[in-house]
């Protein structure tokens, strides 16, 4: 059963133009929301993330978004830049501890 | 500032036989969570140490264990590998180790394959 969700494999942008990743989650228990990149070779990094007390962070070009109605998160980049052409993985954690739940990731590719 | 560290970077094992990773955590950390992530997937909980003590543990067999030194720096032995362990084995390090999120810095993984 998987708590996390990121129905989209693959997106691809072209550069200068907005991305949109989406996530969804099922546990009502998640508190806290992540967004991490990964490159090949190299393992994730920490992107942005939000609490599940607010609706909206925003990092420079990175804003994440939270509908905890819909149990659904965004992460749109804009401009879309060649250099963020990667793996964007979604994850939650739940009230108690520190473990994070991922979701299976999308592979972004930003175009010239 | 060191970042985490992972070996080896790569290993070939067969069914039956048995493995040990290792994770060299940031500096200032004191807790360790590991990660399996299969090809095509997300990074899956294995388990986390804080202060050298089990902190949580994911839905894993007991053929996956752990220990943590006291220079935070970790252990993951697997035993009796099977065939669906293969995958990238990610640890990661964090400061804390209490109910509050504290941020996991992740290593660059180790790539196990078992025939």
């Amino acid at each position: 059963d998987q708590q996390v969700k990121q129905n989209s494999p693959s997106l691809s942008v072209q550069e200068g133009r907005i991305s949109i990743l989406n996530c969804d989650y099922t546990n009502s228990m998640f508190d806290y929301f992540l967004w991490y990149k990964k490159y090949p070779a190299e393992g994730p990094t920490f992107l942005i993330s939000i609490s599940s007390i607010k609706d909206k962070n925003e990092d420079g070009r990175f804003t994440v978004f939270l509908n905890k109605s819909a149990k659904h998160l965004s992460l749109h980049i804009v401009p879309s830049q060649p250099g963020d052409s990667a793996v964007y993985f979604c994850a939650a954690k739940q009230y108690a501890g520190n473990m994070l739940t991922f979701g299976g990731g999308t592979r972004l590719m930003v175009k010239p | 500032e060191t970042g985490v560290t992972q070996s080896p970077t790569h290993l070939i094992k067969t069914r039956g036989q048995q493995v040990t990773l290792r994770c060299s955590s940031q500096s200032g950390h004191n807790t360790v969570s590991w990660y399996q992530q299969a090809l095509g997937q997300g990074p899956q909980f294995i388990f986390q140490y804080y202060r050298e003590e089990e902190n949580g543990r994911g839905n894993f067999p007991p053929r996956f264990s752990g220990l943590q030194f006291p220079n935070y720096s970790s252990e993951l032995n697997v035993n009796a590998l099977e065939l669906d362990d293969s995958a990238l084995y990610l640890c990661a390090s964090s400061s804390g180790g209490g109910s509050s999120y504290n941020e996991q810095f992740f290593g660059p993984g180790t790539r196990l394959t078992v025939l």
